[in-house]
């Protein structure tokens, strides 16, 4: 069975340059989440979607950062203008069973802005 | 919301010796606390769980242990190898996972 499977997996880019990430999460999952992991911390939740719906966006910071999970699979998370301090590794995971199961990661998107 | 801490982060351990990782956490309706290696450039993986109507669970070589009263959970490795040589998160969940800083462990053949 294929895992998740992210792209790209490395960009780097140009401050006020958008960047686009995808995930293909595992099939059947019905849960997807996007997190940032900045170097030497643990992942930080960005949004959380059940199906096509995103429950959970609190934290994503909306004035430069869209995502969005058409026909509930594939997720795509944009940015746009980046910034410096977007420079992280986007992780993409999903579940079978939300916030009580295994989450099963992707190897990331390293971004780095210049 | 829950504030998950980690402790220590980083650790170095001669092969063959045993390894701890503590976490506390504050949400007592937090429920689920799994454990997760990160390898270098990869994506974390879940390497044991505990749930809160459980005190202990092991899995061969690893095993996780859970004080609710005192809101704190650990990371036992035994037998260390140099390929458990990662960094490990741990994670409480209720209706949101979150997660610890990390540790990086470094096994030393």
């Amino acid at each position: 069975e294929a895992g998740v499977v992210q792209s790209p997996r490395y960009k780097i880019i140009e401050k006020k340059q958008p960047v686009a990430f995808w995930c293909n999460p595992i099939s059947g999952h019905n849960t997807l989440y996007w997190y940032l992991q900045n170097l030497g911390q643990g992942p930080e939740l960005l949004i959380r979607y059940e199906n096509e719906e995103a429950v959970d966006d609190s934290q994503l910071p909306k004035d430069r950062f869209s995502a969005e999970r058409l026909k509930g699979v594939d997720s795509t998370l944009k940015i746009q203008p980046a910034e410096l301090g977007d420079s992280a590794v986007y992780l993409c995971a999903s579940s079978s069973s939300g916030d009580t199961g295994e989450l099963f990661f992707g190897e990331g998107s390293r971004l780095t802005v210049l | 919301g829950e504030n998950v801490e980690q402790h220590p982060s980083t650790l170095s351990v001669q092969e063959g010796d045993s390894a701890v990782i503590k976490c506390t956490y504050s949400d007592s309706a937090s429920n689920y606390f799994p454990w997760y290696k990160q390898e270098l450039g990869k994506g974390p993986q879940l390497i044991i769980d505990i749930r809160s109507n459980v005190g202990e669970k092991k899995d061969q070589r690893i095993a996780v242990t859970l004080n609710k009263t005192a809101k704190h959970f650990s990371l036992h490795i035994t037998e260390t190898q140099p390929e458990d040589s990662a960094v490990y998160f741990c994670a409480a969940s209720g209706n949101q996972f979150y997660f610890g800083t990390g540790t990086s462990l470094t096994v030393i053949p």
